[in-house]
């Protein structure tokens, strides 16, 4: 099982530029939520995707976007790019029937820097 | 969602057992106590999680008092590989898929095992 796996590992763009990052869950989750992770900070919770729908949202604008597969597959589309939004990127996945069990399995992440 | 407070590092010498406190005093009844570990360029991993009294797995203790507003996370025998940020979250779990938890990360306890 390769666990949670995200694309691509650095990136680096200009102000005003667009990105897509990919997320593809871990074996047996349909759940996937994406996460910012600035310097020095916690992640920030930014959406989540189950059947194909945003869920829920954090308080990120409209320029931060994403879509769901049907084989449960992510992407994280930001347009605008502004500096602030270098970050670590982070994609979590879950199974949607986890019960009780707080856990959320991480990718990587993805380095993005804007210039 | 209930605000959390936590020491921002603490430095620990190996083999010794390292008690990380977190304050959750506004915690609601239906609230799990969950804690996530990370290391420098990776994705938050999932530690132990509870809701009272005491917790135990194969890599650490939960102790929770009966008012359950705070919490000790209790790592016995760190070594060097402990040195991570500690992450203390504090949320409901919503056992639906469409209304899956979302998480909400402070900044975490810097933790230094030093040698």
């Amino acid at each position: 099982d390769a666990g949670v796996t995200q694309s691509p590992t650095h990136l680096i763009k200009t102000r005003g530029q667009q990105v897509t990052l990919r997320c593809s869950p871990k074996s047996g989750h349909d759940t996937v939520s994406w996460y910012q992770q600035a310097l020095g900070q916690g992640p920030q919770f930014i959406f989540q995707y189950y059947e194909e729908e945003e869920r829920q949202r954090g308080n990120f604008p409209d320029r931060f976007s994403g879509h769901q597969f049907p084989n449960y597959s992510s992407e994280l589309n930001v347009n605008a790019l502004l500096l602030g939004d270098s970050a670590l990127y982070l994609c979590a996945s879950r199974p949607s029937l986890a019960g009780e069990r707080n856990e959320q399995f991480f990718g990587p992440g993805t380095r993005l820097t804007v210039l | 969602l209930a605000k959390t407070t936590q020491p921002i590092s603490m430095d620990s010498y190996e083999g010794q057992e390292v008690n990380i406190t977190c304050s959750h005093n506004n915690i609601a009844t239906n609230d799990y106590i969950t804690w996530y570990q990370q290391f420098p360029s990776q994705g938050p991993r999932f530690i132990i999680q509870g809701y009272k009294t005491k917790v135990t797995n194969e890599v650490a203790s939960l102790f929770i008092p009966a008012d359950r507003k705070s919490s000790t996370l209790s790592l016995p025998r760190v070594s060097l590989s402990d040195t991570a940020v500690y992450y203390c979250l504090v949320g409901d779990i919503i056992r639906s898929g469409a209304g899956s938890y979302q998480l909400t990360f402070g900044k975490g306890t810097k933790l230094s095992v030093i040698p």
